[in-house]
């Protein structure tokens, strides 16, 4: 099974502030990547597809960036409804794998 | 718009069955894979099943494999999933999802809001 690992796995910034998690997978997945947020108590909403591309209706704040193995998730300036967990997920092989997620917390 | 409602959760004593109904609307049922995800509670995302917008190529984690079945009926427009020789360990939330196309490893682009199972004697 590919092994997707996130970092740092909870993180507190400002409102404004530029933010960046990574992802790592353990072999070559292509851009065969995606990002999710889910919002406490809700379902996960896709921002992010095929590693960079913005989901439709997304905001552009939200980006991607990434191949291979090493990702990068990039929200440019933080909003406070941008509370949630970040997961990132693979989807070049099966099983499909979510990475151990991203706690984002408003300072 | 595109919506998922699960429905047929809930408590089950270890070795029970249950079957999981995901109703979907808003969206051509049968040109789209779907797809069951789990969260235990207070953990991560993990991927169950998945089925072919055709139905007829389906896929499971290891840990679920000969216990669960996936299925769909285009008439009814539901997704399935059948849960049997339940496991404290299957305890969690679960959500359908639609994907972005036939294949069934394709984006996760609309979720319902999950229906719980609890595994507990």
């Amino acid at each position: 099974d590919i092994q997707m690992t996130q970092s740092p796995s909870s993180l507190s910034a400002s409102v404004g502030d530029r933010v960046t998690i990574t992802c790592q997978a353990s072999q070559d997945i292509s851009n065969y990547l995606n990002w999710y947020q889910q919002k406490p108590g809700k379902a996960p909403n896709l921002l992010i597809y095929h590693a960079s591309n913005l989901e439709t209706g997304v905001p552009s704040r939200f980006s991607g960036s990434g191949s291979g193995t090493d990702f990068t998730f990039t929200i440019s300036s933080l909003q406070p409804e941008d509370i949630a967990t970040y997961y990132c997920q693979q989807y070049d092989n099966l099983p499909i794998t979510f990475g151990q997620g991203t706690r984002l917390e408003i300072k | 718009e595109v919506q998922l409602l699960e429905s047929g959760g809930g408590l089950v004593q270890p070795g029970g069955s249950l079957r999981l109904s995901c109703a979907a609307s808003g969206f051509t049922f049968s040109s789209y894979a779907m797809t069951w995800v789990r969260q235990a509670p207070g953990k991560g995302l993990e991927w169950v099943s998945s089925i072919s917008g055709s139905g007829g190529s389906t896929y499971y984690v290891d840990s679920v494999k000969g216990r669960f079945t996936i299925s769909r009926d285009t008439s009814k427009n539901t997704l399935y999933l059948q849960m049997n020789s339940l496991r404290a360990e299957d305890t969690a939330l679960y959500y359908c999802a639609k994907l972005s196309g036939l294949a069934a490893w394709d984006p996760f682009t609309a979720w319902g809001q999950g229906t719980t199972v609890t595994v507990s004697s």
